[in-house]
């Protein structure tokens, strides 16, 4: 495999579940981030990890838990969540977290009922 | 103020045209300029990237940046019906990576 990979793709949840997305990336890059992005609306920051320690944190509701293990690996995991939170979450790589070019995964689609 | 400001279109260009995309920002000291597409239902890829003054050209391509006017643009010759997607514009905010990105123009290409 080789770039950004998420998993799953599609997902549909209650908003009293809980779900994980996952993501890995097969760059040898250092930093990694989630983005939220809703219809009409700009990509949103959510989080940033650079070597496994986030150095950001987006003013993100709590109820958005990010885990990042190694470098290659990012967890996004969803509690509670409510519909307006349904949108394209997507996680992006770049070499280091002061290196600006980002390759973004394909994103995992999300719907809260 | 949006700190990333994009026309969200939609921009339609008939085929063979040029098609031009813009971009303005608000904070002065950014350094790093970015092009994305993003077709219905994927994720982002980069194709340009400029961060000096004047034009940066790859094939189809070219990206002009006017720093002193806080402007970045992305001119697509011979646009074909295949350019037909969301262009997002971010630019490298003063924290290093983090990246600010335009809300994106979409561009649809007629044949």
């Amino acid at each position: 495999e080789t770039g950004v990979t998420q998993t799953p793709r599609h997902l549909v949840m209650g908003m009293t579940n809980k779900k994980s997305l996952k993501c890995e990336q097969h760059l040898g890059h250092n930093a990694m981030y989630w983005y939220k992005q809703s219809a009409k609306k700009p990509l949103e920051l959510m989080f940033v990890y650079n070597f496994k320690e986030q150095t950001e944190n987006n003013s993100v509701p709590s109820r958005f838990s990010p885990e990042c293990p190694n470098s290659s690996h990012l967890f996004l995991h969803l509690h509670t969540l409510q519909p307006e939170d349904s949108a394209l979450y997507l996680c992006a790589s770049s070499q280091e977290r002061t290196a600006a070019t980002q390759y973004f995964g394909p994103g995992t689609r999300l719907l809260v009922l | 103020q949006k700190e990333v400001e994009q026309n969200s279109g939609p921009l339609s260009v008939p085929e063979g045209a040029i098609a031009s995309l813009n971009c303005t920002y608000s904070d002065r000291v950014s350094q790093s300029f970015f092009w994305y597409r993003q077709y219905s239902g994927k994720s982002p890829e980069l194709i340009m990237s400029i961060y000096s003054n004047g034009d940066k050209e790859d094939g189809r391509f070219t990206a002009q940046l006017n720093k002193a006017s806080q402007y970045v643009s992305l001119l697509i010759r011979d646009s074909q019906p295949s350019d037909s997607a969301t262009y997002l514009c971010a630019v490298n905010g003063d924290q290093g990576g983090k990246l600010i990105f335009g809300q994106g123009t979409e561009l649809s290409v007629k044949p």
